[in-house]
């Protein structure tokens, strides 16, 4: 089954204690992104990734890190977490421009 | 930066009404325009898409409409029922050379659908 998986769903954490939520697909898609949505904000891109190796910085980067050394892989890593950190996450891939697929969504809460 | 505004942030019809979500666009580039629907505590899903070279695309009750002179796209939906209460996302790619499948999405509109 085509599928976006991420983990954990859900996790509460304290402040500054580091965290990575990792982010699978098996469609062989070369893009891949993370998005955090808030209320009223909608989803806002964090960091994105156009193949192996290549990420840039979305629209709110700060406080985040993402590395890709497979193509199937994207984690998304908070070094020290803050509480406006708390949100939720949906990891993204897609084949060029065409239909993104999200995960399920890791909701976190930074205490 | 690239932006994308959508209106109106919540809208409620009565079943069997039709709803309409607008949204507007500042990258001239953008060829490319997803809807996503997002049930409550469920992931966002395409539920239509337009591209540049057609003004209308329909799928059953729900048709998208692309004016892309005054870079505005349409969401609309018809017949109502309950099961479409959920949040829309409108979309628009980052078009050009650095079109590499980045998304910019609308601030989202809260759907509900009165029996």
């Amino acid at each position: 089954e085509a599928q976006v998986t991420q983990n954990p769903r859900y996790l509460i954490t304290v402040t500054g204690k580091k965290l990575t939520v990792t982010c699978s697909q098996n469609m062989n898609h070369e893009y891949m992104s993370w998005y955090r949505q808030d209320p009223g904000l909608g989803l806002r891109q964090i960091y994105y990734s156009m193949n192996v190796e290549v990420t840039d910085k979305g629209d709110v980067p700060e406080g985040y890190k993402v590395s890709r050394k497979e193509k199937r892989n994207f984690p998304l890593i908070l070094e020290s977490p803050s509480p406006n950190q708390t949100s939720l996450y949906f990891c993204a891939s897609s084949l060029g421009v065409g239909e993104l697929f999200f995960g399920e969504g890791s909701r976190l809460t930074v205490l | 930066g690239e932006n994308v505004e959508q209106h109106p942030s919540t809208l409620s019809v009565q079943e069997g009404d039709s709803a309409v979500i607008k949204c507007t666009y500042s990258d001239s580039a953008s060829n490319y325009f997803p809807w996503y629907k997002q049930e409550l505590g469920k992931r966002p899903q395409l539920i239509i898409d337009i591209r540049s070279n057609v003004g209308e695309k329909k799928d059953q009750r729900i048709a998208v409409t692309l004016n892309k002179t005054a870079k505005h796209f349409s969401l609309h939906i018809t017949e109502t029922q309950p099961e479409d209460s959920a949040v829309y996302f409108c979309a628009a790619n980052k078009g050009g050379s650095g079109n590499t499948g980045k998304l910019i999405f609308g601030q989202g509109t809260t759907l509900q659908v009165k029996p």
